[in-house]
Order: structure tokens, then C-alpha cells, then sequence
């Protein structure tokens, strides 16, 4: 299976700022996923990101509040922009491993407190 | 109501138990059933993978998936104080599709 690493693992934040999450895949693969987890919930699916196309967000999630990169097949960011303290999550990006086998696997993920 | 329903527990279970985890969905499209682990403080893990309906086994691990009833399970056989975790159904129609979370269980196993 796929492993991926996130950048940075952590991180605090004042209110108003931008914070930019990496994630890099050990090979490469066609379709990242970026997904959020507040503080003692499940997981909400923010976007997919396709190399090489726009990202798609699901509903109540917009490219300006997180906008999406995905410059190659084994690489993407996430920033959350003009945080919030309600953006205080933990972040997570997967890929499907194999492609269209509907498994996927995650990162560690990124821990974000807003202040 | 949710696609997917799953007990947030907590469940709290003594060492050598077995555990049963459930969750119910209501989209009959979905044909990948996944359970993850998850730790605290770390990303998920997957644990166990059916395509559509039946039965799978890995050493403790057996999964379940009820296509009629709409309703998958995981049991923990000989349950260990190293699987006291959230674990967490997930779904989906395969092929790209996003996948569906449940609410994920936390499990406590005591010694």
C-alpha cells in the first residue's frame, strides 16, 4: 500500500492567517483526497484533487477557504486560508491504492489549533 | 439521516472478550466496505476490505457485509489492551467514489 507523509504535523495559528499542509505520496497516483476531522467527529470529505485539473469540492467547502494544489502524481497541498477557530481539525489527505479499487489509505494527518 | 449510522460507543470490553462493531447504511450502491482503526492522535488505518456481500477473516479480525440488511459488522476475537481505539465503517460505490464515514466506536479493552 501506498505510504504518505504530511507536512507539518502540527501547528498553531492565529486567527486571520493562511496555513499550507503537504502531502507526498511514496508513488504515484492519479487521485488525492483531502478530508477533515474536527475535534471527536468522523471524517468530511473537503475536495479531490486530479493532477492536472481543478480540484472538486463537496458541498460547504469552497476554493477560496481551501484552495487545493496538485502539481505532480505524488504531491498536493491544502491551505486553509483566513483561519478561524472554528478551523481548529485535524487534516488528513488519502489516495485510492490500488486506482479504482475503492481502499484508500492516509496520511498521519495534520493537527491545526487556531487561537 | 445519514448515509451511514454507526454507535459512538464508548465500549468498554475486558481483556479476551469478543467485540462486535456494526453499522447500518442506506444507499444500496455502495459495493466497498471498509473498517478503519484510528488511534489517538493518528491518521486512520485500514483494518479490514469486503467487496460486496460476505465474509473476511484476518487472524482476530472478521468482517461482515449484509447487503440485504444493509448492515456490515467487525468482530474482534481475544480482544488485546493494543485494540482499545476508534474504529470507524466506512463505504463507498468503488471507482473513484468518495468514500462515507460512520461516526467511528470508541473501544476501550481492559486488562
Amino acid at each position: 500500500s501506498a505510504v504518505i507523509s504530511q507536512k507539518p504535523s502540527r501547528d498553531i495559528c492565529q486567527r486571520g492567517t493562511s496555513l499550507t499542509i503537504q502531502c507526498q505520496v511514496d508513488s504515484q497516483v492519479t487521485m488525492m483526497f483531502w478530508y477533515r476531522q474536527q475535534p471527536g467527529q468522523s471524517l468530511t470529505l473537503i475536495a479531490t484533487a486530479n493532477q492536472g485539473s481543478e480540484a472538486t469540492y463537496e458541498s460547504g467547502f469552497v476554493i477560496d477557504k481551501f484552495p487545493i494544489s496538485r502539481p505532480n502524481l505524488t504531491f498536493s497541498t491544502l491551505t486553509v486560508s483566513n483561519m478561524s477557530p472554528e478551523d481548529s481539525s485535524i487534516y488528513l489527505c488519502s489516495v485510492e491504492d490500488p486506482p479504482g479499487a475503492g481502499t484508500q489509505y492516509f496520511g498521519p494527518g495534520t493537527r491545526l489549533l487556531v487561537l | 439521516q445519514k448515509e451511514v449510522e454507526q454507535d459512538p460507543g464508548p465500549l468498554s470490553v475486558p481483556e479476551g472478550a469478543i467485540v462486535s462493531l456494526n453499522c447500518t447504511y442506506s444507499n444500496s450502491a455502495f459495493q466497498y466496505f471498509m473498517w478503519y482503526r484510528q488511534y489517538s492522535r493518528k491518521g486512520p488505518e485500514l483494518l479490514m476490505y469486503t467487496y460486496s456481500s460476505g465474509n473476511k477473516e484476518d487472524g482476530r479480525f472478521t468482517a461482515q457485509v449484509d447487503k440485504s440488511s444493509k448492515y456490515i459488522s467487525l468482530f474482534i476475537r481475544d480482544s488485546q489492551p493494543s485494540d482499545s481505539a476508534t474504529y470507524l465503517c466506512a463505504m463507498s460505490r468503488g471507482g473513484y467514489n468518495k468514500l462515507i464515514f460512520g461516526a467511528g466506536t470508541r473501544l476501550a479493552v481492559h486488562p
